[in-house]
Order: structure tokens, then sequence, then C-alpha cells
């Protein structure tokens, strides 16, 4: 298997831009999670999905972050408009059945200038 | 969650074992013991869980004290490619659980 796929590997945009992230998790997985990493606060949940449907979404920050789950191959997590605060890396996990064992995609960092 | 202490940092010579401890004393009786680690500019890695038995899979063993309440686990010959953050997390596996990432533990591999 190719594990959990993420794209872009890298980011740069300008503040005010949308940024759009993807992710395409392991085949048969049902969970897919969404993360946020930075020196200040660490590994953050952002939002997470159970068979395409968003469970728990209290980690996005504010309106600016939406992400959506069309299918069980593929997630989307977009950012309209970008601001600076929102440099980090983006980490895409995925988990069958178990919640808490979960698999990372190598991340996408972001940085808006 | 509850809550886990970590060490911030700590150093083992290749070849030895790495002996990594974790304190979850307000652990409650259906939630389970996470390692998870993270090698630099990667993500997360899965490494091993376990309720109240000591377990051990292929890439490490996880020693749980008879009250719970702490663990450690063990990398048995540390080679540098374990140079990485420990993550010790506790979550049980019902509902919404979510797993809840502290700062862990900075192992560093000594050749």
């Amino acid at each position: 298997d190719a594990g959990v796929i993420q794209s872009p590997r890298h980011e740069v945009t300008e503040m005010g831009q949308e940024v759009t992230l993807r992710c395409k998790p392991i085949s048969g997985h049902d969970y897919l999670f969404w993360y946020r990493q930075t020196m200040m606060r660490g590994l953050e949940l952002l939002i997470y999905f159970n068979n395409n449907v968003p469970i728990d979404d209290s980690g996005m920050p504010e309106d600016r972050f939406s992400a959506k789950m069309p299918n069980a191959s593929f997630s989307t997590l977009k950012i309209q408009p970008s601001e600076p605060r929102d440099s980090a890396v983006y980490f895409c996990a995925s988990g069958r059945d178990r919640v808490n064992e979960q698999f990372f995609g190598p991340g996408t960092r972001l940085t808006v200038l | 969650d509850a809550k886990t202490t970590q060490p911030t940092s700590m150093d083992c010579a290749e070849g030895r074992a790495a002996n990594l401890p974790c304190n979850h004393s307000t652990i409650s009786g259906n939630e389970y013991v996470y390692w998870y680690r993270q090698i630099h500019s990667q993500g997360p890695q899965y490494i091993i869980h376990g309720l109240k038995n000591n377990e051990t899979n292929e890439m490490a063993s996880l020693i749980i004290t008879e009250d719970r309440k702490s663990s450690t686990l063990i990398l048995p010959h540390a080679t540098l490619r374990d140079t990485a953050v420990y993550y010790c997390i506790v979550s049980s596996n019902f509902g919404n659980e979510k797993l809840t990432f502290g700062t862990g533990t900075r192992l560093t591999i000594i050749p």
C-alpha cells in the first residue's frame, strides 16, 4: 500500500490567497483526520471524518478553514483567505476500526507570506 | 483524555535498550496507553498500544505497571534511525475519543 498521500508537499502563498490541501487515505480506512503542527502549539487535531461524514470539527480554528470528504478516497482542507499565522505543517491521517491507530501522511508545509 | 507526563529529552547509546517512561496517574479504566513517534520532518508513526497487559511487536515493547499509573516503552536495540520525538497518549477506543499529542520525549541515539 502506498500509505497516506498528501499534496502538495510544500506550498508558499501570499496572504489573502485561497489554499487547498489534498489527502488520499489508505484504501479501506474509514477514518480520516486533519492535523496542524507548529512549534508553538504542537500537533493539533483540526477535524476528523468517519465514513466521509465530519464527526468532530471543534479543532477548526475559524470560519476561514473548511474541510470536505466527497468520497472515501479523497479529502480537502481549504483555507480562504489565508493568513501568515496559518503557516504550519498540515498532516492528514487515516485509520480503520480503532480511531486511535492512525497512519499519517508526509504532511504539507504551508508558508503564508 | 488523561494527562501524561514524559521527560523532555533522553539520550541512549546505539545498540542499547532505550527505555522511555510515561506517567499517567489519572488514567481511567477504559483508557489505553498509546505510543507514537515522530522522526524529524515526517508524520507521526504509530508504535504500540496496550490496556493493562504488557505488549510486544516488531518495533517495541510496552510495559504497563499493575496500577496502570505509569508505563515504559522499550526499544530493545536502539539504532540511529530511532532518534525521534516519542509521544505517550492515553485514550479510550470508544465514541468520539481523540488522540491528544503532548510535547513528548525527544530521544537522541548516540553513535
